[in-house]
């Protein structure tokens, strides 16, 4: 069975800091890994997605790396913001199961001003 | 592009009532999936359409959650009868392939008393 782990649970940082969420996951056959930010009372919104066969994909002040081997992902994101505060998952999509993700608990960022 | 509609934003009703969530997926997607999300156990699957049809129900807790998709255009979810822990925030998500992300609705924030 996937299991999806984000750390850490929480972080908090100055504005204009660069900084790493981090991803792993057990199970190294996945299709894609995505990840996500949600705003709260919200629903999730679609930052990044990697194909398996990928190493990277950047957004703007986004970028996302994947080692498949290792069962890890990163997402880094480049002088932050306030603006940046929310909470970020990732998932991955299960390789031979349809369409199907599984979601980490994911990292509650604060950036302060 | 109005994005996933779901309704009500929020329900609070007693134990032992039925509740109805509704979805309307995105116009063209053809992959629509019921996410619950809480504190304690995060984001999970509880089911998967394609093409109207479902393809993975294995997440649904119980006998008393049951999903349909009559049309492309439409979903429910129903709880009867309901229990407090069923509380949760119950997501709503589409998509058209396999190699394109999610797009998430903004929820149903649900209380069962």
């Amino acid at each position: 069975k996937q299991e999806v782990t984000q750390i850490p649970a929480a972080l908090s940082v100055p504005e204009g800091e660069n900084l790493v969420l981090n991803c792993s996951f057990t199970d190294s056959a996945i299709y894609n890994l995505q990840w996500f930010r949600q705003d709260p009372g919200k629903g999730l919104t679609s930052l990044l997605l990697i194909q398996s066969s990928q190493r990277e994909q950047t957004s703007g002040r986004l970028n996302a790396s994947l080692d498949k081997s290792s069962g890890r992902s990163t997402l880094y994101i480049a002088a932050s913001q306030p603006g940046d505060s929310a909470t970020y998952l990732c998932a991955v999509r299960r390789g031979n199961a349809g369409n199907m993700l599984t979601f980490g608990g994911g990292t509650r960022l604060m950036v302060k001003p | 592009d109005a994005g996933v509609i779901q309704s009500p934003r929020h329900e609070v009703t007693e134990m032992g009532q039925e509740v109805t969530l509704r979805c309307k997926p995105i116009s063209g997607h053809n992959s629509l999936f019921w996410y619950r999300q809480t504190m304690m156990r995060g984001l999970e699957l509880l089911i998967y359409f394609n093409n109207n049809v479902p393809i993975d129900d294995s997440g649904m807790p119980e006998d008393r959650f049951s999903a349909k998709m009559p049309n492309a255009s439409f979903s429910t979810l129903k709880i009867q009868p309901s229990e407090p822990r069923d509380s949760a925030v119950y997501f709503c998500a589409s998509t058209t392939t396999n190699n394109q992300p999610q797009h998430f609705g903004d929820g149903t924030r649900l209380s069962i008393l």
